[in-house]
């Protein structure tokens, strides 16, 4: 198994400033998934980071909006840029299981309130 | 990956089995069908997947039908601890790592 943690859990953020999210995992992992979850919504893919390479962003989802850095196969942060009150989601990274990809773990999610 | 299809919500009484459907019509032969579960305020959470065959580990039975068009998820004695939305997701489990595709869930309430 795979423990996730993610930082900050939560924050309270004003219009137009940017958070960066940071997601640690106790092992090496080759992909990591960063998603969101809109209030009372499902989980929606925003990117797949991975080390050494840009990161694979999904429809919707733009670099200059949701910059993803991956320095190593243990780390990622995912940045809302310019934040706007519809960005106020709960961000979650998830790892696939090595070996195995059955199986994914995610971390507890940060969840982000933008005034 | 195929399409699922879940009831919005259900409730079970605390210590019955809670049955959870799911459709997945469109499915195809090198799909498994997967089950998550996202308690409130927490990640998702792994809870069992098959092919075709029925399984069964410490936390839930799968049935999948035999034409592979829908399956239950049972949980043989729900407790409080068990209310959470479940998914049921179909991909393709090909050795590659691939995202998953929630849908909307089914919001299981255990009532004491």
């Amino acid at each position: 198994s795979a423990v996730i943690s993610q930082k900050p859990s939560r924050d309270i953020c004003q219009r137009g400033t940017s958070l960066t999210i940071q997601c640690q995992v106790d092992s090496q992992v080759t992909m990591m998934f960063w998603y969101r979850q809109q209030p009372g919504q499902s989980l929606t893919l925003i990117a797949t980071a991975n080390q050494g390479s840009e990161a694979t962003y999904e429809s919707g989802f733009v670099i200059d909006k949701f910059p993803i850095s991956r320095p190593n196969l243990t780390f990622s942060t995912l940045t809302v840029s310019n934040m706007s009150p519809e960005d106020s989601s709960i961000y979650l990274c998830s790892v696939p299981v090595e070996g195995d990809y059955n199986e994914q773990f995610f971390g507890p999610g940060t969840r982000l309130t933008v005034l | 990956d195929a399409k699922t299809t879940q009831p919005p919500s259900m409730d079970c009484a605390e210590g019955r089995a809670a049955n959870l459907p799911c459709n997945h019509s469109t499915i195809s032969g090198n799909e498994y069908v997967y089950w998550y579960r996202q308690i409130h305020s927490q990640g998702p959470q792994y809870i069992i997947h098959g092919l075709k065959n029925n399984e069964t580990n410490e936390m839930a039975s799968l049935i999948i039908t035999e034409d592979r068009k829908s399956s239950t998820l049972i949980l043989p004695h729900a407790t409080l601890r068990d209310t959470a939305v479940y998914y049921c997701i179909v991909r393709v489990a090909d050795g590659s790592a691939r995202q998953l595709t929630f849908g909307s869930g089914t919001q299981l309430t255990v009532l004491p």
